[in-house]
């Protein structure tokens, strides 16, 4: 069973600012790896998939990069609507989560 | 455009069968995809609970596979999940969602809690 692992478990970040956000698997996966963005009280939001392309509506702020089992969200300059808690997820397995607060 | 609607009881009680419902509109279910069922327990992360394809055909996650039936009715194009034996640990808002060909879940529904509780 492969495990996803994100870090940190928490990032605070002014707004304006560069967000990086790291999901490590326990072994070599495909580049099948998806972002999403979770708000309180709203469904997950597929952001990134195939490690790199963002779904249709996503802002160019967001960018996925990795392969292997090291896997990077950067979210270029963050908005206030950015903070929310973000997920990895590969195939029927999701990271625990990086929750983005602002500071 | 792809629409998900979860619905069934909001409470269920200790040793008892969850039962839910995902009416999917936009899309036919018949034409492809796999679609699942995942939870999140409050202030906790997501787990995939299991999927199916149109044709019946079915993926359980093996922590819940003892407990968790998923079904298909095309003529509704709807899926349902059942879990039974339930406890407080089941306690969590539950979401279907689209599995895409691209291995990530594209089109979610707005989610339902489910409370276990006597």
């Amino acid at each position: 069973e492969i495990v996803m692992t994100q870090s940190p478990a928490t990032l605070s970040v002014s707004p304006g600012e560069r967000a990086t956000l790291s999901c490590r698997a326990s072994q070599s996966v495909s580049s099948n790896l998806a972002w999403y963005q979770q708000k309180p009280g709203q469904a997950p939001r597929l952001l990134i998939y195939g490690a790199s392309t963002r779904a249709t509506g996503i802002p160019a702020r967001f960018s996925g990069s990795g392969s292997g089992t090291e896997f990077t969200l950067t979210i270029s300059s963050l908005q206030s609507e950015d903070f929310a808690v973000y997920y990895c997820q590969l195939g029927y397995t999701f990271g625990q989560g990086t929750k983005l607060e602002i500071k | 455009q792809v629409q998900l609607q979860e619905s069934g009881p909001g409470l269920v009680k200790p040793s008892e069968t969850l039962s839910l419902t995902c009416a999917v509109s936009g899309y036919s279910i018949s034409s492809g995809y796999y679609w699942g069922w995942i939870r999140q327990p409050p202030g906790k992360g997501l787990e995939w609970i299991g999927s199916i394809y149109h044709s019946g055909s079915t993926y359980y996650n093996p922590s819940l596979k003892s407990r968790v039936t998923i079904s298909v009715d095309t003529s509704k194009n709807q899926f349902s999940l059942k879990l039974s034996s339930v406890t407080a640990a089941d306690t969590a808002v539950y979401y279907c969602a689209r599995y895409s060909s691209s291995a990530n879940f594209d089109y979610w529904g707005q989610g339902t809690l489910v409370t276990v509780s006597s």
